[in-house]
């Protein structure tokens, strides 16, 4: 396996662009979980998925963004308008667990630096 | 879930033993403990998680005190791929882990 697979791995953009990025998670893994990591706030959870459904996306920081996951093997995290203040990396990881199992291994992609001017 | 608390830095001798703590003294009784780590640049990677019991691997062994209180993470022989920030997290059956600060460790040759 491939393993995650993230894209664009870098983007650089102006604020105010629609900035979109996309992930594909390991296959047969059933949760999917977008992360964000700035020097002055270390690794955030931002939203996750359990069988397509977003469980918990308290961790978005604002209406400007926003995730969806159409099918089990493909997943965006979109930000419209895009801001100065968003340039981080960020991490798309996949896990085989249920909600409910103790196993929460999670797969971390290569993540996607985000640069915006 | 359970807040940890580990040192913001250590280092080590290339060839010797790792050894980094984490202090979780809130866990409850249905919450693991699992230890990642993050190479610079890279995304976090799972090494080991435990309950209560001991837990060995290829990578590394996770000793948890009886008290469940805290845990060691041991990398028996550390070498210089080993530097990276390690991260411990207590999380119970949901997947919603959180990330703290970590430790910042150090291989020296």
């Amino acid at each position: 396996d491939a393993g995650v697979i993230q894209s664009p791995r870098h983007e650089v953009t102006e604020m105010g662009q629609e900035v979109t990025l996309r992930c594909k998670p390991i296959s047969g893994h059933n949760s999917l979980f977008w992360y964000r990591q700035t020097m002055m706030r270390g690794l955030e959870l931002l939203i996750y998925f359990n069988n397509n459904v977003p469980i918990d996306d308290s961790g978005m920081p604002e209406d400007r963004f926003s995730a969806k996951m159409p099918n089990a093997s493909f997943s965006t995290l979109k930000i419209q308008p895009s801001e100065p203040r968003d340039s981080a990396v960020y991490f798309c990881a996949s896990s085989g667990g249920d909600a409910g199992l103790s196993y929460n291994e999670q797969f971390f992609g290569p993540g996607t630096r985000l640069t915006v001017l | 879930d359970a807040k940890t608390t580990q040192p913001p830095s250590m280092d080590c001798a290339e060839g010797r033993a790792a050894n980094l703590p984490c202090n979780h003294s809130t866990i409850s009784g249905n919450e693991y403990v699992y230890w990642y780590r993050q190479i610079h640049s890279q995304g976090p990677q799972y090494i080991i998680h435990g309950l209560k019991n001991n837990e060995t691997n290829e990578m590394a062994s996770l000793i948890i005190t009886e008290d469940r209180k805290s845990s060691t993470l041991i990398l028996p022989h550390a070498t210089l791929r080993d530097t990276a920030v390690y991260y411990c997290i207590v999380i119970n059956n949901n997947n919603d882990m959180r990330f703290g600060a970590g430790t910042r460790l150090t291989v020296k040759p």
